[in-house]
């Protein structure tokens, strides 16, 4: 166990649907990154919260959007929903050096 | 824009024969290169992280080592269970900037 928690493990979706992926970080990390990693990419950075706050942006798509409630953990919310966004969505938390990720959400469009 | 490149994208081995994967990188500050192992299906497991050219780190029977452009991670005598995608990525100076990865090297090791 990584400390990183995140839910649900897989999920299936029709096209079209939003679907709502959660991350718990490690006690004490105030950072939260979201990756996306499918077949073709590998590991794509989406976007960075600290403490609530956003402070990077990466390959996120304007149909995703996520946030970092006050208890720090964060939602990563994919809408309009398309074949191509099925992958692997990782979230990583970190301290100064250290970046730990969790086990990821596997996401199935149908 | 930082760049991550590994090389091989994949590599067979017999248990016992060593070899080296390669991580080329551009960026514009190095704050840190990190090397993780990741099985399928599962999340990135930490293994090391370099800071300065000339730094090396060892866990069992890896080593990583760093230069001002590339990266190598040494697999000595790999065993069977060594068999994983390994990933390199890269954090530049600036604050808040995110791990930048590889696209990884397939690594499998036959008994």
């Amino acid at each position: 166990d990584s400390g990183v928690t995140q839910t649900p493990k897989h999920l299936i979706t029709a096209t079209g649907q939003r679907v709502t992926l959660r991350c718990s970080p490690r006690s004490g990390d105030l950072s939260v990154y979201w990756y996306q990693q499918s077949l073709d990419q590998g590991l794509q950075f989406l976007i960075q919260y600290y403490n609530g706050e956003e402070r990077a942006k990466g390959n996120i798509l304007e149909r995703f959007s996520a946030q970092q409630f006050p208890d720090l953990h964060s939602e990563l919310n994919l809408s309009s929903l398309e074949l191509g966004d099925s992958a692997l969505y990782f979230c990583a938390s970190s301290a100064p050096g250290s970046y730990t990720f969790g086990s990821g959400t596997r996401l199935t469009v149908v | 824009e930082d760049q991550v490149t590994q090389s091989p994208e994949a590599l067979r081995l017999q248990e016992g024969e060593s070899s080296s994967l390669n991580c080329s990188y551009t960026v514009s500050g190095l704050r840190g290169l990190f090397w993780y192992r990741q099985d399928p299906g599962k999340g990135p497991e930490f293994l090391f992280t370099l800071y300065s050219a000339g730094e090396e780190k060892e866990k069992e029977r890896l080593k990583a080592t760093l230069t001002k452009k590339e990266s190598f991670l040494h697999i000595t005598a790999p065993k069977p269970e060594d068999s994983a995608t390994y990933l390199c990525a890269v954090q530049g100076n600036q604050a808040g900037t995110a791990l930048i990865f590889g696209k990884g090297t397939t690594l499998s090791v036959s008994s």
